[in-house]
């Protein structure tokens, strides 16, 4: 089955602790992003990628790294988390630039 | 700075009724994607509209493309239970892989 996994689905931490949210796809895709979710302002990129070791920033990458070191994987780095980071997190990935986007489940983060 | 602004932001509605939700900008878009969000999971795509004043029927949902590229709606006919979601509309601002959404249209369909 095609699809996109994130890991974990509810991570509950604390300021400064770093964390790494997990995105793996099967589709063989070249496109992969990182959207956080917050209500009242939508879906916004964090960051997109479109092949190992070419990553861009998209609208809010403060706080945030990614890594793409192989083509399923891109993992969403938080080296010092803070409460403003607070969010539902959707890695995404694509077959073509700016094509339809298959998101994973979400990774719910509270920072406290 | 691009925007795509959703209207309306909350809608709620009866079965068998029909709808119509807007996704609107001042920036000329090359195409513009409908998703659809359901509670505990990602976004889904629906349609991608390309040419200005396409016109894209998926059962009962009917989406336009203005004629200008600016602009977008999505129209639902005798709404049923299962289109409740949030949908949101999305297209390219810059880079290869670069997408605004918009905040979105939160549908409650009761039977």
């Amino acid at each position: 089955e095609a699809q996109v996994t994130q890991n974990p689905r509810y991570l509950i931490t604390v300021t400064g602790k770093k964390l790494t949210v997990t995105c793996s796809q099967n589709m063989n895709h070249e496109y992969m992003s990182w959207y956080r979710q917050d209500p009242g302002l939508g879906l916004r990129q964090i960051y997109y990628s479109m092949n190992v070791e070419v990553t861009d920033k998209g609208d809010v990458p403060e706080g945030y790294k990614v890594s793409r070191k192989e083509k399923r994987n891109f993992p969403l780095i938080l080296e010092s988390p803070s409460p403003n980071q607070t969010s539902l997190y959707f890695c995404a990935s694509s077959a073509r630039p700016n094509y339809e986007q298959y998101f994973g489940p979400g990774t719910r983060l509270t920072v406290t | 700075t691009q925007l795509l602004e959703q209207s309306p932001q909350f809608l709620s509605i009866q079965e068998g009724e029909n709808l119509t939700v807007y996704c609107n900008s001042s920036s000329v878009f090359s195409s513009l994607q409908w998703y659809r969000q359901e509670p505990g999971e990602g976004p889904v795509l629906l349609v991608t509209v390309v040419t200005g004043g396409e016109v894209k029927k998926l059962k009962r949902l009917t989406f336009q493309f203005g004629d200008a590229r600016k602009d977008s709606s999505l129209h639902i006919t005798a709404a049923q239970p299962g289109d409740t979601g949030l949908y949101l509309c999305a297209a390219p601002s810059g880079g290869y892989n670069k997408l605004i959404f918009g905040a979105g249209t939160r549908l409650a369909v009761h039977p």
